[in-house]
C-alpha cells in the first residue's frame, strides 16, 4: 500500500538557519503530494503541495519540489523563524478513494 | 469563511455512553473524511465517504460509525466508546480530484 516515511524528530534550530525535513514516499500510479503544518492546538492546515513530477510547491518561504526519480518531496526553508515552531507532516494523496496518507511527522523548534 | 467546523472541541466521557462528533462543510466538497491522531502513530484514516450515501472504511474503522445523509455533514458515531478510542480527532474534506483537504479544529476526545 501507499507509505510516507518522514525523517525522525525533533529539530531544533536557531532563528535563520536552513531548514531541511526529508520525505520519501511509496504509492503506485502518479500522487499528489503535499506538507501539512500542525500549530500548538490547532488542526491541521495545508502548507504547500505540488500534483505532478517536477513540479513545486511554495508558501510562506517554504519549498519543495515534487521528484519522481527519487521518490522524494523534502521540505526546505532558507531561514526559519520562532513563529516557524510547530509539527509538520508529509502526505499523499492517491487511489480511487482519494485517501491521504500521512508521514509519522516532525516537531520542529526553532530557538531565538 | 469556507471551513470545516466539529463540535465540541473537548468532550471527556464513561466507557460504553454513546456519542457522536458533528462535522460540517460549507465548501460543497463531496469527499469527506474522519482521521484519528495519536502520538507515534501519527494520522489514521477511520472512514470516508465521496459522496452523499456513499460511505467506506479507512484502516481503523473499528468501534466508529458514520453517516452521509447531507452533503455538507458527515458525523462520526461512537456507540460504546471505550479507552482505547481516547485521541485526537479530525474532520476532513476536499473536492475530489487529488486536491488538499481542509481540516476542522479537531475535537479531543477522553474516554474514561
Amino acid at each position: 500500500g501507499d507509505s510516507v516515511t518522514q525523517m525522525e524528530g525533533p529539530v531544533t534550530l536557531s532563528e535563520e538557519a536552513f531548514l531541511t525535513i526529508n520525505c520519501t514516499y511509496t504509492a503506485t500510479g502518479y500522487p499528489s503530494l503535499f506538507w501539512y503544518v500542525q500549530y500548538p492546538g490547532e488542526g491541521l492546515q495545508l502548507l504547500l503541495k505540488a500534483t505532478k513530477a517536477d513540479d513545486k510547491g511554495s508558501n510562506k518561504g517554504f519549498e519543495a519540489t515534487y521528484r519522481k526519480e527519487t521518490t522524494s518531496f523534502h521540505l526546505e526553508k532558507g531561514s526559519v523563524q520562532v513563529s516557524d515552531s510547530a509539527v509538520y507532516f508529509c502526505a499523499l494523496r492517491a487511489g480511487a478513494n482519494s485517501k491521504l496518507t500521512f508521514g509519522k511527522g516532525i516537531t520542529l523548534s526553532v530557538r531565538p | 469563511e469556507a471551513q470545516v467546523t466539529q463540535n465540541p472541541r473537548y468532550l471527556i466521557t464513561v466507557t460504553g455512553k454513546k456519542l457522536t462528533v458533528t462535522c460540517s462543510q460549507n465548501m460543497n466538497h463531496e469527499y469527506m473524511s474522519w482521521y484519528r491522531q495519536d502520538p507515534g502513530l501519527g494520522l489514521r484514516q477511520i472512514y470516508y465517504s465521496m459522496n452523499v450515501e456513499v460511505t467506506d472504511k479507512g484502516d481503523v474503522p473499528e468501534g466508529y460509525k458514520v453517516s452521509r445523509k447531507e452533503k455538507r455533514n458527515f458525523p462520526l458515531i461512537l456507540e460504546s466508546p471505550s479507552p482505547n478510542q481516547t485521541s485526537l480527532y479530525f474532520c476532513a474534506s476536499s473536492l475530489t480530484g487529488g486536491g488538499g483537504y481542509t481540516f476542522g479544529s479537531g475535537t479531543r476526545l477522553t474516554v474514561v
